[in-house]
């Protein structure tokens, strides 16, 4: 079974719309992460978060808004989609602060 | 910043044969080294890591080696079968990094 769960998997999406990626992980990790592979950039961190609080954020853009509302859950909004945000956003846990890395299986979006 | 670079982008291997994947990074800070394996539509899976004072490491037919001098780290595949067929990346970070760096990846493909 997988531990950590990422809902949709795939995603189409309109440019200008908002979309919620959601993330929960059931290996008792304190400390979560989002993560975006694209062609472009292979494998980008974006958001860091421990004990449900922002750690560091490498995301320049706004529009990207992570939100953990239980310990276990780390979902990614994004705002005002574009096509540059096609992506497959991967999140992660970690039980050593970031030392090694737990993945989803990702979510692929495609803004169209 | 940390700069991480991989090579090859590409290996194509046969079955039986090794195959050698090396990352060069930049920060002489950095304190922990890992590979990951990421199969066709799946996230990303921990192979190995190390850290900063490990030479040399090896794991069910995969050899990390570690030259701290160079800031060279390899991976090395001996004896690849073609389940080994997948893209690899290299990752690293620092002494109270937040987050790890990853390579730009290297898509290695096994043939019977």
């Amino acid at each position: 079974d997988p531990k950590i769960i990422q809902k949709p998997k795939y995603l189409v999406a309109v440019t200008g719309s908002e979309k919620i990626l959601i993330c929960e992980q059931y290996l008792g990790h304190n400390a979560m992460y989002w993560y975006r592979q694209s062609a472009k950039k292979p494998l980008e961190f974006m958001f860091s978060y421990s004990y449900q609080k922002l750690m560091d954020n490498q995301t320049a853009s706004s529009r990207f808004q992570p939100q953990s509302s239980k310990k276990n859950h780390l979902d990614l909004q994004i705002t005002a989609l574009k096509p540059d945000d096609s992506a497959t956003y991967f999140c992660a846990s970690s039980p050593d602060s970031g030392n090694t890395l737990y993945f989803g299986e990702g979510s692929r979006l495609i803004v169209v | 910043g940390e700069q991480v670079e991989q090579r090859p982008p590409h290996l194509s291997v046969r079955e039986g044969d090794s195959a050698i994947i090396i990352c060069t990074y930049t920060d002489s800070a950095t304190a922990y080294f890992s590979w990951y394996k990421q199969e066709a539509g799946a996230g990303l899976q921990l192979l190995m890591s190390v850290l900063s004072n490990v030479d040399r490491k090896e794991e069910q037919g995969l050899t990390v080696l570690l030259n701290k001098k160079d800031k060279r780290l390899s991976l090395n595949l001996t004896a690849a079968h073609p389940g080994d067929s997948a893209v690899y990346f290299c990752a690293v970070t620092y002494q109270g990094g937040r987050a790890l760096i990853f390579g730009t990846g290297t898509t290695v493909s096994v043939s019977p």
